[in-house]
């Protein structure tokens, strides 16, 4: 099993451009979130999914959309990108067994650079 | 908002001691989460405590939770340099409600010298 895979691993835009991040995971999980980590800060939850079509916002979704066509898949895009959203950026996902939840299993982040 | 705080921000160790990392958060919780994340690289699951549960071990780690205190400990005990890395506790905070979604805080990094 992969896990959890996201592409691409680095990308530099220019302010402005726009880009879809793609988070993909082979463990069947119900739940997939997507975070940023800037420097010095723990993760802040972007937008999350509780199942395929379904998507809501977390805690920093401004400037961010998100798709779940498919179980497996996971996307944000940035429409139009901007420095401040200059970070790395991390897919995660996880299951709940019974009504109780479980660990977040991450990927290997994206490191995206705004210029 | 951060939920969890960890303290301290960064440790020093040597090789063979012991670390203790705390963690506090501002409301209740279902469940506190401990989460290991080397540099530059994805986080890594350590241990997963329940509201109703005061301590957990896995192998060399153990997890303390006081939700009286709304406090956590995560002790790694007989340290490794492999064990170099920051550490995060997360709580599920609630975005969106009961949906499994974690806050996190800011971390501590911890340098092991051999």
């Amino acid at each position: 099993n992969a896990g959890v895979t996201q592409t691409p691993k680095f990308r530099v835009l220019k302010t402005g451009q726009s880009m879809t991040l793609l988070c993909a995971q082979d463990m069947n999980h119900e739940y997939m979130y997507w975070y940023r980590q800037d420097p010095g800060m723990g993760l802040r939850l972007i937008h999350y999914s509780v199942g395929e079509g379904t998507t809501a916002k977390g805690e920093v979704p401004d400037g961010y959309n998100v798709s779940r066509l498919k179980k497996q898949n996971f996307l944000l895009g940035l429409e139009s990108a901007a420095p401040s959203q200059t970070s790395v950026y991390f897919c995660a996902s996880s299951y709940s067994m019974a009504g109780v939840y479980n660990e977040q299993f991450f990927g290997p982040g994206t490191r995206l650079t705004v210029l | 908002s951060q939920q969890g705080e960890e303290d301290p921000q960064a440790l020093s160790i040597q090789e063979g001691e012991n670390a203790t990392m705390n963690c506090s958060y501002k409301t209740s919780i279902n469940n506190l989460q401990w989460y290991r994340q080397n540099s530059g690289r994805g986080l890594v699951h350590l241990i997963l405590i329940r509201s109703n549960e005061r301590e957990k071990h896995s192998g060399r780690l153990r997890v303390t939770l006081d939700t009286s205190k709304k406090s956590s400990s995560l002790l790694i005990t007989a340290s490794r340099a492999a064990d170099t890395a920051s550490y995060f506790c997360a709580t599920d905070g609630g975005y969106g409600g009961s949906q499994g979604n974690l806050i996190f805080g800011k971390g501590t990094k911890l340098s092991v010298k051999p």
